[in-house]
């Protein structure tokens, strides 16, 4: 069956420009989350979307980063201004929700490889 | 953002050989996962552990969630070419899901 699928699977911009970067999570799946995983590193929370929740914004690093997911279904990340801090690679993962009994698995997608030159 | 001490940051073994890696934080949790990420992949889940002190086996992998809730390890038995990757543990909290920097793992035949 289809899994979570991210696109680009590959993003060079230059700094200043705005990027935005699509998740397409797996169908009927009503959690999403986006992550930051810098080279070498684990990986960082950004933002976590529940049903038509309002979304857990904790995470983003600054007010240049914004996420939306339309209609429960497809989200978009979205960077303004480009930095170099910003190369990265970022992964979208979905999951069925809370409310199940016991651990909410999550699905990873590939991942878009952010380069800010 | 908080993230977890894991170590080792690298391994290089033989085939063959047993693999043992931890993770600590000073945070409890209400869960803890294993995960291991291929190049170009996103990380794919391995075990999940849902109790203090639970210690779960998944063919050749062996988790366990420590007692303390702030701790766990992965143990690889009888590594194999194809266990070579980035293995992250992860806590879990909430919603909220808080990495470890990821052992890489290379097995040489």
């Amino acid at each position: 069956g289809a899994g979570v699928s991210q696109s680009p699977s590959n993003k060079v911009t230059e700094k200043g420009k705005d990027v935005e970067l699509r998740c397409d999570p797996i169908s009927g799946h009503t959690a999403l989350y986006w992550y930051r995983q810098s080279l070498g590193q684990g990986l960082e929370f950004l933002i976590y979307f529940q049903g038509n929740s309002a979304p857990d914004k904790s995470g983003l690093p600054s007010d240049r980063f914004s996420a939306e997911r339309t209609g429960g279904s497809v989200s978009t990340l979205t960077i303004q201004r480009t930095q170099q801090e910003d190369s990265a690679v970022y992964l979208c993962a979905s999951s069925l929700g809370w409310g199940r009994v016991g651990y909410d698995e999550q699905y990873f997608g590939p991942g878009t490889r952010l380069t800010v030159t | 953002g908080q993230q977890l001490n894991q170590s080792p940051q690298s391994m290089f073994i033989q085939e063959g050989e047993d693999v043992s890696m931890n993770c600590t934080s000073s945070s409890i949790f209400n869960t803890w996962l294993w995960y291991k990420q291929d190049p170009g992949e996103g990380p794919v889940l391995l075990i999940a552990l849902y109790k203090a002190g639970e210690l779960t086996s998944n063919g050749r992998l062996t988790a366990q969630f420590g007692i303390t809730r702030k701790d766990s390890f992965l143990n690889i038995s009888a590594s194999i070419p194809s266990d070579v990757g980035i293995y992250f543990c992860a806590g879990q909290r909430g919603n909220q899901f808080y990495f470890g920097t990821g052992t890489s793992l290379t097995v040489i035949p």
